[in-house]
């Protein structure tokens, strides 16, 4: 079945610095890959995500990456400011298994 | 629209106690699931749903009942709780597997 590893399981970066956090997947059937933020106490939003037939995406200043030949993915804050400070999901869906696999989570925190 | 929703929001059981969490949706999503999520673990899938009357499992199904007798309801039953489902618990739906999923609020067990 579907494995998804991410990495670094926490990163700490100053205001106004960029913050990378990568996946990779197993399922080659894989075509859906998104992205939650979880602040604590509270459920994961989606931040951004994309499909396997686009190679990035953007949104202000979150852009997501995929290489499909590789089978992973990352996401790009850049300018990070301290409300981004949360744990980060990826995630991957559509494969063979039929639902969606999570990562184990980054927590990021971005100090002032 | 409410979104999804669950409850109860907080339960402290005892070993070998039963209850059921409860998750509705007010979308009209075909797809349904139930995560736990642990410390370091991420959120692994329990049981997941594609439609009324269909339910399958998930990564950590063990202990954990489903039915989905109409697109807006999927409870999560447990048996016979063990102080190893100490946990908190996400409710997910989404029109198809790959696809944005929305999360509820989370229930928060305690078994004692």
């Amino acid at each position: 079945g579907e494995n998804v590893e991410q990495h670094p399981s926490t990163l700490s970066v100053q205001e106004g610095d960029s913050a990378v956090i990568k996946c990779t997947y197993s399922d080659s059937a894989s075509n859906y890959f998104p992205w939650y933020k979880q602040e604590l106490g509270k459920r994961p939003q989606l931040i951004i995500d994309i499909r396997s037939n686009v190679g990035e995406k953007k949104d202000q200043r979150i852009a997501v990456t995929l290489n499909k030949t590789a089978k992973h993915f990352s996401l790009h804050i850049t300018e990070t400011q301290p409300e981004d400070s949360a744990v980060y999901f990826c995630a991957a869906g559509g494969g063979s298994q039929g639902n969606l696999i999570f990562g184990k989570g980054t927590k990021l925190s971005v100090k002032p | 629209n409410a979104g999804v929703t669950q409850t109860p929001k907080f339960q402290v059981l005892k070993t070998g106690q039963s209850m059921t969490l409860q998750c509705a949706q007010d979308m009209n999503h075909e797809y349904m699931s139930w995560y736990r999520q642990d410390p370091g673990m991420g959120l692994r899938l329990i049981h997941y749903s594609v439609g009324a009357g269909i339910t399958d499992q998930g990564e950590v199904p063990n202990g954990y009942n489903v039915s989905r007798s109409t697109t807006e309801d999927f409870p999560l039953r447990l048996l016979s709780a063990a102080p190893s489902q100490t946990s908190v618990y996400f409710c997910a739906s989404s029109y198809w597997d790959s696809d944005t999923q929305y999360f509820g609020p989370g229930t928060r067990l305690t078994v004692l």
